[in-house]
This record gives C-alpha cells, sequence and structure tokens, in this order.
C-alpha cells in the first residue's frame, strides 16, 4: 500500500520557537495532503487541505499564519508552528490522497503522527 | 458541514462476542465511508470502507452496513480477540470543498480475555 511519513516523529521545544513538521508520500504523488491535529482522547480534527502548487485551505478556527503549510511538491507538505505555546502542544497527524487515479480515489493514507510538545 | 456522530464512546466485550459501532453523518451527498482502527500512539489504520452504492461489505471477521435513507452506518467485529482492543473512528467524506474526511468522536474498544 501507500506510504506516508512523517518528520520528526516527536518534538518538544520551548515556548516562542517555530517547529517544522514534514509530511510526505513516499511511493505516490500526493495531489492533495490533508493536516490534523488530535489531543489525548479525542478525534481527529481537521486543520486544513493542502493542493500541490496552491494556497492551503484553513479550517474555521485554525489561525493560518499561526499554521503554516506549504504544499511544494506532489511529494511533500510542510506544516509549520509559528511562535509554538504550551497549548499547541497536540498530536499532529497528516494524509496524503492521489486524486490521478493510480490508487484508490477514496482512501486517505495517514502519516505516523508528530508529537509536539511546547515546554 | 458534515457532522459525524459515534456511538458508544466505550465498549468492552468479552473475547469472542462480536462488538457493534454506530454512527450516523448529516450530510447526504457524503458517499464514502472508512473505518479507522487507532493504538495509542500511531497513525489510524484503514480496516474497512464502504461506499453510497453499496449497503454492506465484509471482510473475515470485520463487516460494515450503510443505510443512506436513515444516514447512518455502523461496524460489525465478530469473534473479537484482544488483538482487536484499539480506538476506532467511523469517518464520511462529503462532496464539497476538497473532499476531506469528517471523523467520529471514537470508540474505545477493549476486549477481554
Amino acid at each position: 500500500g501507500a506510504v506516508v511519513s512523517q518528520h520528526p516523529s516527536r518534538v518538544i521545544c520551548k515556548s516562542g520557537t517555530s517547529v517544522k513538521i514534514e509530511c510526505r508520500s513516499l511511493d505516490f504523488q500526493a495531489t492533495t495532503m490533508f493536516w490534523y491535529r488530535q489531543f489525548p482522547k479525542q478525534s481527529l480534527m481537521l486543520m486544513a487541505t493542502s493542493n500541490e502548487g496552491s494556497k492551503a485551505t484553513y479550517e474555521q478556527g485554525v489561525e493560518k499564519d499561526k499554521f503554516l503549510i506549504n504544499h511544494a511538491s506532489l511529494t511533500l507538505s510542510t506544516l509549520t508552528v509559528t511562535s509554538a505555546h504550551p497549548e499547541d502542544s497536540s498530536f499532529y497527524i497528516c494524509s496524503a490522497r492521489d486524486l490521478s487515479g493510480t490508487l484508490s480515489y477514496n482512501e486517505q493514507f495517514f502519516g505516523p503522527g508528530t508529537r509536539l510538545t511546547v515546554l | 458541514g458534515e457532522n459525524v456522530e459515534q456511538h458508544p464512546s466505550t465498549l468492552s466485550v468479552q473475547e469472542g462476542d462480536s462488538a457493534v459501532i454506530k454512527c450516523t453523518y448529516s450530510d447526504s451527498a457524503s458517499n464514502y465511508f472508512p473505518w479507522y482502527k487507532q493504538e495509542l500512539g500511531k497513525r489510524p489504520q484503514l480496516i474497512i470502507d464502504i461506499r453510497s452504492n453499496v449497503g454492506e461489505k465484509k471482510d473475515q471477521r470485520i463487516a460494515v452496513t450503510l443505510n443512506k435513507t436513515a444516514k447512518h452506518f455502523s461496524l460489525h467485529i465478530t469473534e473479537t480477540q484482544p488483538e482487536d482492543s484499539a480506538v476506532y473512528f467511523c469517518a464520511a467524506r462529503g462532496l464539497t470543498g476538497a473532499n476531506n474526511l469528517f471523523f467520529g468522536t471514537g470508540t474505545r474498544l477493549t476486549v477481554i480475555p
């Protein structure tokens, strides 16, 4: 099956710093990538949708200036948490879809997640 | 947008018994309904999915049923095993926007040996 990787898997940072998380599709071209955050014992909440070569679409309540998303290529999307604060501590998961038709049109493939802890 | 509700939030069953998790959705235009299993600290894993043109789908011990009229779908796990213990999420994909998945709130399944 299709593989999506994320890096780093864990990151601890000081309040006020910025953190970049990478999401890569390893064996397919991800025309669309999604970023979710998941708090402990809660569901996945969609933050934004990114399409290669265009601006990301953010869900209501998600600050686009705080959570910068770049989808510069068909295999890489990045999420940068700017000026991180303790309340940004969460599990961030990306997922990718291949709309070109080589894989199942419907399925989303998830990355392993990044656990961010802001001190 | 789409709103997905999931019940129950926790479910404990004896090994060998069946487990049923139910979800409802709000957007009648949704046409894809996957179920994911997530173990602690790991990524969601797709276990089964169903499209709106099918009423039921089965894969070994796992089955999903869909009632489009009532806008609800269910996951059925038979002959449960301890390794089935995890959090299960249903999801629905609408036709608006970027076709992203909307997730239910999750069900923590515990299979008691």
